[in-house]
């Protein structure tokens, strides 16, 4: 079965740090990969999305991910947060044979300090 | 935003009572989601549909139904609430299968308390 694991619950950064959040599948075949962004008290927002071609992938808001098919990975960067992207970062996939099914990994919680 | 809304946007419901939430989309989407959120558990799928009368398993659906008689309407029902299944709920919809899929747009949830 696929899963996402993500494995930093809660990350606090200071404004103007450099952010990465890692995100891990397991699944061997061919995935789309999306990241997904709810700030608070909203629901989820598309941020980015990769489905084929250059695995760097640009989102909105001075987002990007890298998809390393060899680590299976997806990781979210941003090189200078701001306090506005405190939010909930969500990782997804879908894969296989499950068209239209996306699998959400729990989630990353990101507090910008002023 | 497009045009998926959710009601009610707030209930709180007695343990052993039916509940029915509703998703309403105008975008024509073929496929349509229920997820609840739980914290440290993320979205988890319940039900899906991929057409009018044609519904699917997620992976919490016990305790849970669906309803799909028109493309524009999604029903969830909790048959008995029971307190594990305070959450907030999302329905999302998408376009289309795996050649044209774009991911999902959600709706602003539902957030079910049961008592």
């Amino acid at each position: 079965a696929q899963s996402v694991s993500q494995h930093n619950h809660h990350v606090i950064l200071s404004e103007a740090a450099s952010l990465e959040l890692g995100c891990n599948y397991s699944y061997g075949g061919t995935v789309n990969l999306f990241w997904y962004v709810q700030y608070p008290g909203q629901h989820l927002q598309l941020l980015l999305k990769y489905f084929s071609g250059d695995p760097l992938v640009k989102g909105i808001k001075g987002f990007e991910a890298e998809f390393i098919k060899s680590k299976f990975s997806f990781n979210l960067r941003k090189p200078s947060v701001q306090w506005s992207d405190t939010a909930e970062y969500f990782c997804a996939v879908n894969a296989g044979s499950s068209a239209s099914k996306i699998i959400f990994g729990s989630g990353t919680r990101l507090s910008i300090r002023p | 935003d497009a045009g998926i809304t959710q009601s009610p946007r707030h209930k709180v419901t007695e343990t052993g009572t039916p509940v029915t939430l509703r998703c309403h989309q105008t975008e024509n989407h073929r496929y349509m989601y229920w997820y609840r959120q739980d914290p440290g558990h993320g979205l988890r799928l319940i039900h899906y549909s991929y057409g009018v009368k044609d519904t699917d398993k997620g992976e919490v659906s016990d305790g849970y139904s669906v309803s799909r008689s028109k493309t524009e309407d999604f029903l969830l029902t909790l048959e008995s609430a029971t307190s594990s299944q305070t959450s907030v709920y999302f329905c999302a919809i998408s376009e289309g299968d795996r050649t044209d899929f774009y991911g999902y747009t959600f709706g602003s949830g539902t957030r079910l308390t049961v008592v």
